[in-house]
Protein backbone atom coordinates (compact mmCIF):
# COMPACT_ATOMS: atom_id res chain seq x y z
CA UNK A 1 0.00 0.00 0.00
CA UNK A 2 1.48 3.49 -0.70
CA UNK A 3 2.05 5.42 2.93
CA UNK A 4 0.97 8.56 3.11
CA UNK A 5 3.07 10.51 5.69
CA UNK A 6 1.68 13.97 7.09
CA UNK A 7 3.80 16.54 8.80
CA UNK A 8 3.37 18.45 11.13
CA UNK A 9 1.12 15.85 13.17
CA UNK A 10 0.07 19.11 15.19
CA UNK A 11 0.53 22.93 14.84
CA UNK A 12 -0.92 25.67 16.83
CA UNK A 13 -2.14 28.81 15.38
CA UNK A 14 -3.81 32.11 15.93
CA UNK A 15 -7.01 33.29 13.54
CA UNK A 16 -5.58 35.27 10.94
CA UNK A 17 -2.43 33.39 10.28
CA UNK A 18 -1.68 31.16 6.87
CA UNK A 19 -0.89 27.59 7.37
CA UNK A 20 0.72 25.06 5.26
CA UNK A 21 0.22 21.21 6.12
CA UNK A 22 2.32 18.71 4.07
CA UNK A 23 1.72 15.29 2.54
CA UNK A 24 4.45 13.09 1.13
CA UNK A 25 3.42 9.52 -0.79
CA UNK A 26 5.90 6.81 -0.33
CA UNK A 27 5.53 6.37 -4.40
CA UNK A 28 4.41 8.56 -7.17
CA UNK A 29 0.38 8.93 -6.91
CA UNK A 30 0.62 11.58 -9.59
CA UNK A 31 -2.00 14.76 -8.71
CA UNK A 32 -4.46 12.09 -7.00
CA UNK A 33 -4.35 13.28 -4.31
CA UNK A 34 -7.70 14.63 -1.69
CA UNK A 35 -7.88 16.76 1.61
CA UNK A 36 -10.31 16.35 4.24
CA UNK A 37 -11.18 18.59 7.38
CA UNK A 38 -12.44 16.74 10.38
CA UNK A 39 -14.09 18.30 13.62
CA UNK A 40 -14.59 16.18 17.18
CA UNK A 41 -17.28 14.02 17.00
CA UNK A 42 -18.12 14.69 12.84
CA UNK A 43 -17.61 13.17 9.71
CA UNK A 44 -14.10 13.90 7.31
CA UNK A 45 -15.46 17.04 4.73
CA UNK A 46 -14.06 16.70 1.21
CA UNK A 47 -12.15 20.21 0.44
CA UNK A 48 -9.96 19.51 -2.32
CA UNK A 49 -9.23 16.46 -4.92
CA UNK A 50 -6.98 16.51 -7.85
CA UNK A 51 -4.12 17.56 -5.64
CA UNK A 52 -5.75 21.26 -6.14
CA UNK A 53 -9.29 20.76 -7.23
CA UNK A 54 -11.50 23.55 -4.80
CA UNK A 55 -14.56 21.26 -4.11
CA UNK A 56 -17.72 23.74 -4.70
CA UNK A 57 -18.33 25.60 -1.83
CA UNK A 58 -15.20 25.37 -0.15
CA UNK A 59 -13.53 28.61 1.03
CA UNK A 60 -11.05 30.03 -1.47
CA UNK A 61 -8.59 30.24 1.43
CA UNK A 62 -8.06 26.59 1.31
CA UNK A 63 -5.52 25.59 -1.32
CA UNK A 64 -3.42 22.53 -2.52
CA UNK A 65 -0.79 22.10 -4.66
CA UNK A 66 1.79 19.31 -5.54
CA UNK A 67 5.66 19.11 -5.87
CA UNK A 68 6.61 15.31 -6.88
CA UNK A 69 5.42 13.14 -4.26
CA UNK A 70 5.11 15.73 -2.03
CA UNK A 71 1.23 17.76 -1.24
CA UNK A 72 0.82 20.73 0.38
CA UNK A 73 -2.77 22.15 2.25
CA UNK A 74 -2.64 25.92 2.45
CA UNK A 75 -5.09 27.92 4.35
CA UNK A 76 -4.44 32.02 4.69
CA UNK A 77 -6.54 33.69 7.04
CA UNK A 78 -6.97 31.16 9.63
CA UNK A 79 -11.20 31.70 10.50
CA UNK A 80 -12.28 30.03 14.24
CA UNK A 81 -13.99 27.47 12.26
CA UNK A 82 -10.92 26.17 10.58
CA UNK A 83 -9.71 24.48 13.41
CA UNK A 84 -9.61 20.57 13.16
CA UNK A 85 -7.66 17.70 12.03
CA UNK A 86 -6.70 17.62 8.18
CA UNK A 87 -6.41 14.39 6.30
CA UNK A 88 -5.02 13.87 2.95
CA UNK A 89 -5.94 10.46 0.76
CA UNK A 90 -3.86 9.30 -2.54
CA UNK A 91 -6.49 7.86 -4.58
CA UNK A 92 -4.01 6.81 -7.44
CA UNK A 93 -3.35 2.93 -6.33
CA UNK A 94 -5.69 1.14 -4.83
CA UNK A 95 -6.24 0.80 -1.69
CA UNK A 96 -6.87 4.28 -1.15
CA UNK A 97 -4.80 5.02 2.02
CA UNK A 98 -5.25 8.33 3.82
CA UNK A 99 -2.27 10.05 5.72
CA UNK A 100 -2.60 9.91 9.98
CA UNK A 101 -3.94 13.51 10.03
CA UNK A 102 -3.01 16.63 11.02
CA UNK A 103 -4.47 18.59 13.75
CA UNK A 104 -4.62 22.72 14.19
CA UNK A 105 -5.48 24.23 17.04
CA UNK A 106 -5.54 27.67 18.23
CA UNK A 107 -2.80 29.06 19.62
CA UNK B 1 -28.58 17.66 -1.24
CA UNK B 2 -27.61 14.10 -0.48
CA UNK B 3 -27.71 12.56 2.95
CA UNK B 4 -26.42 9.43 4.16
CA UNK B 5 -27.34 7.65 7.81
CA UNK B 6 -26.07 4.77 9.32
CA UNK B 7 -28.02 1.99 11.16
CA UNK B 8 -26.96 -0.92 12.80
CA UNK B 9 -25.83 -2.28 16.12
CA UNK B 10 -23.62 -0.49 18.28
CA UNK B 11 -22.44 -3.58 20.06
CA UNK B 12 -20.60 -6.65 18.86
CA UNK B 13 -19.54 -9.65 20.30
CA UNK B 14 -16.24 -10.97 19.35
CA UNK B 15 -16.26 -13.81 15.96
CA UNK B 16 -19.65 -12.63 15.49
CA UNK B 17 -20.71 -10.21 12.39
CA UNK B 18 -21.43 -6.57 12.27
CA UNK B 19 -23.68 -5.46 10.23
CA UNK B 20 -24.29 -1.85 9.56
CA UNK B 21 -26.64 -0.45 6.85
CA UNK B 22 -26.48 3.33 5.13
CA UNK B 23 -29.85 4.88 3.95
CA UNK B 24 -29.46 7.73 1.39
CA UNK B 25 -31.99 10.38 0.68
CA UNK B 26 -32.17 13.39 -1.47
CA UNK B 27 -30.62 12.07 -4.64
CA UNK B 28 -30.84 9.38 -6.83
CA UNK B 29 -28.19 5.81 -5.60
CA UNK B 30 -27.74 5.45 -9.14
CA UNK B 31 -24.61 6.36 -10.83
CA UNK B 32 -22.42 6.66 -7.61
CA UNK B 33 -20.16 4.83 -5.67
CA UNK B 34 -21.49 3.69 -2.72
CA UNK B 35 -18.11 3.34 0.34
CA UNK B 36 -17.73 2.60 3.64
CA UNK B 37 -15.03 3.69 5.65
CA UNK B 38 -13.81 3.46 9.33
CA UNK B 39 -12.26 5.18 11.97
CA UNK B 40 -10.83 3.64 15.13
CA UNK B 41 -10.97 5.71 18.51
CA UNK B 42 -8.67 8.88 18.37
CA UNK B 43 -6.93 6.97 15.52
CA UNK B 44 -6.97 7.65 11.40
CA UNK B 45 -9.09 6.53 8.38
CA UNK B 46 -9.37 3.31 6.81
CA UNK B 47 -11.07 2.81 3.34
CA UNK B 48 -13.50 -0.38 3.36
CA UNK B 49 -14.87 -0.72 0.34
CA UNK B 50 -17.26 0.16 -2.03
CA UNK B 51 -20.18 -1.05 -4.16
CA UNK B 52 -21.24 0.15 -7.37
CA UNK B 53 -25.40 1.29 -7.87
CA UNK B 54 -25.05 -1.64 -10.21
CA UNK B 55 -23.61 -4.32 -7.66
CA UNK B 56 -20.37 -4.40 -8.51
CA UNK B 57 -17.83 -4.02 -5.59
CA UNK B 58 -14.50 -3.39 -4.56
CA UNK B 59 -12.63 -4.13 -1.43
CA UNK B 60 -9.71 -3.28 0.80
CA UNK B 61 -7.32 -6.32 0.24
CA UNK B 62 -6.67 -6.24 3.83
CA UNK B 63 -10.44 -6.93 4.70
CA UNK B 64 -11.61 -8.71 2.24
CA UNK B 65 -12.14 -12.07 3.14
CA UNK B 66 -13.96 -10.82 5.87
CA UNK B 67 -16.24 -8.01 3.98
CA UNK B 68 -19.29 -7.96 1.98
CA UNK B 69 -20.89 -4.69 1.12
CA UNK B 70 -23.86 -4.95 -1.37
CA UNK B 71 -26.86 -2.39 -2.51
CA UNK B 72 -30.35 -2.62 -2.71
CA UNK B 73 -32.12 0.52 -4.94
CA UNK B 74 -35.25 -0.46 -3.89
CA UNK B 75 -34.99 1.12 -0.56
CA UNK B 76 -32.09 2.93 -1.67
CA UNK B 77 -29.78 1.49 1.10
CA UNK B 78 -26.33 0.10 1.32
CA UNK B 79 -24.92 -2.31 3.35
CA UNK B 80 -21.64 -3.49 5.22
CA UNK B 81 -20.69 -6.87 6.55
CA UNK B 82 -18.01 -7.38 8.46
CA UNK B 83 -17.36 -11.05 9.79
CA UNK B 84 -15.08 -12.60 12.72
CA UNK B 85 -14.91 -9.42 14.20
CA UNK B 86 -11.99 -8.86 17.19
CA UNK B 87 -11.65 -5.62 19.23
CA UNK B 88 -9.37 -4.46 16.48
CA UNK B 89 -12.82 -3.94 14.53
CA UNK B 90 -13.83 -1.29 17.17
CA UNK B 91 -14.08 1.83 15.33
CA UNK B 92 -16.54 4.90 14.49
CA UNK B 93 -18.16 3.18 10.84
CA UNK B 94 -18.94 5.85 8.23
CA UNK B 95 -20.42 5.14 4.74
CA UNK B 96 -19.74 7.81 2.08
CA UNK B 97 -20.19 8.43 -1.75
CA UNK B 98 -17.53 8.45 -4.24
CA UNK B 99 -19.69 10.43 -7.04
CA UNK B 100 -16.76 9.84 -9.66
CA UNK B 101 -15.19 6.24 -9.33
CA UNK B 102 -12.09 8.02 -8.33
CA UNK B 103 -11.87 7.42 -4.47
CA UNK B 104 -12.27 10.54 -3.12
CA UNK B 105 -15.50 11.08 -0.77
CA UNK B 106 -17.66 13.60 -1.19
CA UNK B 107 -20.40 13.35 0.98
CA UNK B 108 -20.30 11.31 4.53
CA UNK B 109 -22.48 9.72 6.94
CA UNK B 110 -22.27 11.29 10.29
CA UNK B 111 -20.71 7.59 11.82
CA UNK B 112 -21.78 5.30 13.81
CA UNK B 113 -19.61 3.68 16.71
CA UNK B 114 -19.52 0.21 16.59
CA UNK B 115 -17.85 -1.29 19.51
CA UNK B 116 -16.02 -5.20 19.90
CA UNK B 117 -16.83 -6.62 22.75
CA UNK B 118 -18.35 -9.90 25.16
Amino acid sequence: DVQMTQSPSFVSASVGDRVTITCRASQGINSWLAWYQQKPGKAPKLLIFAASSLRSGVPSRFSGSRSGTDFTLTITSLQPEDFATYYCQQTNSFPPTFGQGTKLDIK
Amino acid sequence: QVQLQESGPGLVKPSETLSLTCTVSGDSINNYYWTWIRQPPGKGLEWIGYVYYSGSTNYNPSLKSRVTISVDRSTKQFSLKLNSVTAADTAVYYCARDNSGYYHLDDWGQGTLVTVSS
